[in-house]
């Protein structure tokens, strides 16, 4: 069955870099895009981006370029999204998802979340 | 970019009907899907509809989407309401490989 596995929680001071990974099974991993979402606490979702595993290809929300870096490694299946000069309002839950059906929406399969907070 | 815009709570009573909208901004509805998601508290988000009107298999046909050019917006539609659909909603777009989420709709059922 697809999985989605995520690294855990992170504490981060301002200033700093954080790196989450996402490792897939059940399936061929270069077959389909990833996405990246983070919800701060009680917000709503904000999409950060999206890698496509097979080229290694990215598109990234205009508000996180220069901020967010997706890499991959296909020998492990892992995609890893890196978020630098850290302030308190990257304080979020960080998802992966994969992108399926038309247009490669993110879902239905989704990691289980990561807790990234940022504080001094 | 466009936004997607939603109304930040709906409530109706159990076995009630609600429908929770979505207006895109910019740009045709109808030029890429709209996705509807169920986030309940503590938990990563579930799709309930994917390409405007479809329902992943599990999710029961009290749920319906659909799209109207005419508004430039998409509806999930949810019947015969239970306690247990009370959660957030989102719906969701793109336009090419840059995607939106709605800002979300929490919905209480009373």
């Amino acid at each position: 069955q697809v999985q989605l596995v995520q690294s855990g929680a992170e504490v981060k001071k301002p200033g700093a870099s954080v790196t989450v990974s996402c490792k897939a099974s059940g399936y061929t991993f270069t077959n389909y895009y990833m996405h990246w979402v983070r919800q701060a606490p009680g917000q709503g979702l904000e999409w950060l981006g999206i890698m496509f595993p097979g080229g290694g290809t990215t598109v990234y929300a205009q508000k996180f370029q220069g901020k967010v870096t997706m890499t991959r490694d296909t020998s492990t299946s892992t995609v890893y999204m890196e978020l630098s000069s850290l302030t308190s309002e990257d304080t979020a839950v960080y998802y992966c998802a994969r992108g399926d059906h038309g247009g490669n929406p993110p879902g239905p399969y989704w990691g289980q979340g990561t807790l990234v907070t940022v504080s001094s | 970019n466009f936004m997607l815009t939603q109304p930040h709570s709906v409530s109706e009573s159990p076995g009630k009907t609600v429908t929770i909208s979505c207006t895109r901004s910019s740009g045709s509805i109808a030029s890429s899907y709209v996705q509807w998601y169920q986030q309940r508290p503590g938990s990563a988000p579930t799709t309930v509809i994917y390409e405007d009107n479809d329902r992943p298999s599990g999710v029961p046909d009290r749920f319906s989407g659909s799209i109207d050019s005419s508004s430039n917006s998409a509806s999930l539609t949810i019947s015969g309401l239970k306690t247990e659909d009370e959660a957030d909603y989102y719906c969701q777009s793109y336009d090419g490989n840059t995607h939106v989420f709605g800002g979300g709709t929490k919905l209480t059922v009373l």
